[in-house]
């Protein structure tokens, strides 16, 4: 089975510009979540799908982002415009709906994002 | 907000050896989980171990152990008879039971196996 695939593995752009993430999930998985790490810092969370819709959108640092997961399959995240603090290493993770109380996270191998 | 503590940012073991990672974390919640994951070089993380907070045995998987310390919120990772491909970066996490499915992550501990 196929694990979480991300989409660029590495990006470098210019402040300004305009860079979209995308992500794959697992087969299946209802829930899809994306997390940005800033180097050094923290793993952070941005937001959570349940198919297509938006469960959760707190973690988003502002307008400049926006999400999408059409027809509940891949998602995508869009940074426009990018800004220097934008930089790190973008996760996403996704998660069955299923009746376990707990459920784990499958990570992506992230996309490492480096703003100039 | 729940808030993850890693204070070893790096870390080093003997092959063979066993070596302790340290997490707290901060709540107000009862119910909960802990998580540790695992992120080698270039690759995607993975889950080590989960613990329950309801559930006062400590988890167990093969070489990989918890202590989990409820009143005092801590949830330390012990790893036995470190093998090389244990080096890699090293999460702990929390995800409330009742509050979202979001996860907290600590800052991570960068462990080095040394042969």
């Amino acid at each position: 089975e196929a694990g979480v695939t991300q989409f660029p593995s590495h990006s470098v752009i210019e402040k300004g510009q305009t860079v979209t993430l995308r992500c794959d999930p697992i087969s299946g998985h209802d829930n899809l979540y994306w997390y940005r790490r800033v180097m050094g810092k923290e793993i952070k969370f941005l937001l959570h799908f349940v198919k297509e819709s938006k469960q959760d959108e707190s973690g988003m640092p502002n307008n400049r982002f926006l999400a999408e997961r059409t027809g509940g399959t891949y998602s995508t995240l869009k940074v426009q415009p990018a800004e220097l603090e934008d930089s790190g290493v973008y996760f996403c993770a996704t998660s069955t709906s299923g009746r376990a109380r707990v459920t784990e996270q499958f990570f992506g191998p992230g996309t490492r994002l480096t703003v100039l | 907000a729940q808030t993850v503590t890693q204070s070893q940012p790096e870390m080093s073991v003997q092959e063979a050896e066993t070596v302790t990672l340290s997490c707290t974390y901060d709540t107000s919640e009862s119910d909960y989980y802990l998580f540790w994951y695992k992120q080698p070089p270039s690759r995607q993380m993975i889950l080590v171990i989960r613990q329950e907070a309801y559930k006062q045995q400590n988890a167990t998987e093969n070489r990989f152990s918890v202590n989990f310390q409820k009143a005092a919120k801590s949830f330390s990772l012990k790893i036995s008879d470190s093998q090389l491909g244990d080096a890699a970066m090293y999460f702990c996490a929390y995800r409330s039971a009742n509050t979202g499915n979001q996860f907290y992550f600590g800052t991570g501990t960068s462990l080095t196996v040394i042969p």
